[in-house]
């Protein structure tokens, strides 16, 4: 059985701090890997998806990624209360489809 | 504007009686796909669609049905439902996994049904 895990929550960051955010996957063939961020009762949207060991940013926002140890994490930088949410990390093989894991909540406090 | 769009919104129903769930695409997608999400539970992939007539079990089909008669339409039928099936759900489409941007999952607005 393919997993992703991740940890629950919540976690607790002060504004202006680094929020990180940690995901492992069990299966090594995974090809991609993908960060959504769901505000409560709406869709999933996503944040980012990185393919390639190493780390990949987009503003506040830093994937990184370690196939080696199965690994990917979500840095936010200076974290605002507009970033509380659930993260929802994705991880798929090739010809299998999506699996996500059951996503950390994130606090902001202000 | 690009979007998948789920109807209806809300629904309570009670148990038996059969429902249909509308989700279209207007982004010409290929894949699309059905998740159910109950708390600590996640996002359950039900069932998912790599083309027009072709469908496919996720991980948990057991009361669901689904059919791809176009490309931009895949709805959700529960032919008997039961309070286990008390769920939010959302469709999603995206790209197919050989172009750019693969797999990055456009998700509707959500279903909540309550079965009672």
């Amino acid at each position: 059985q393919k997993e992703v895990e991740q940890n629950s929550g919540p976690l607790s960051v002060p504004e202006g701090a680094i929020a990180s955010l940690n995901c492992t996957y069990s299966d090594r063939g995974s090809q991609s890997f993908f960060w959504y961020r769901q505000y409560s009762g709406k869709s999933p949207e996503l944040i980012m998806f990185i393919y390639s060991n190493g780390d990949k940013e987009d503003g506040r926002f830093t994937a990184q990624l370690n196939k080696a140890s199965q690994y990917v994490s979500l840095l936010i930088r200076d974290s605002q209360p507009s970033d509380s949410a659930t993260y929802l990390c994705a991880v798929k093989q090739a010809g299998t489809a999506l699996i996500f894991g059951k996503g950390t909540t994130l606090s902001v406090s202000s | 504007e690009a979007q998948v769009t789920q109807n209806p919104r809300y629904l309570i129903t009670v148990t038996g009686k059969k429902l249909t769930v509308t989700c279209s695409q207007n982004m010409n997608h290929e894949y699309m796909s059905w998740y159910r999400q109950d708390p600590g539970l996640g996002l359950r992939q039900i069932y998912y669609s790599m083309n027009v007539e072709v469908t496919d079990k996720g991980d948990v089909p057991e009361g669901y049905k689904v059919s791809r008669k176009e490309k931009r339409n895949f709805p959700l039928i529960l032919e008997s439902p039961s309070p286990n099936q008390t769920s939010l759900y959302f469709c999603a489409s995206s790209r197919p996994s050989t172009s750019s941007g693969a797999n990055v999952l456009t998700f509707g607005a959500g279903s909540r049904l309550t079965v009672l």
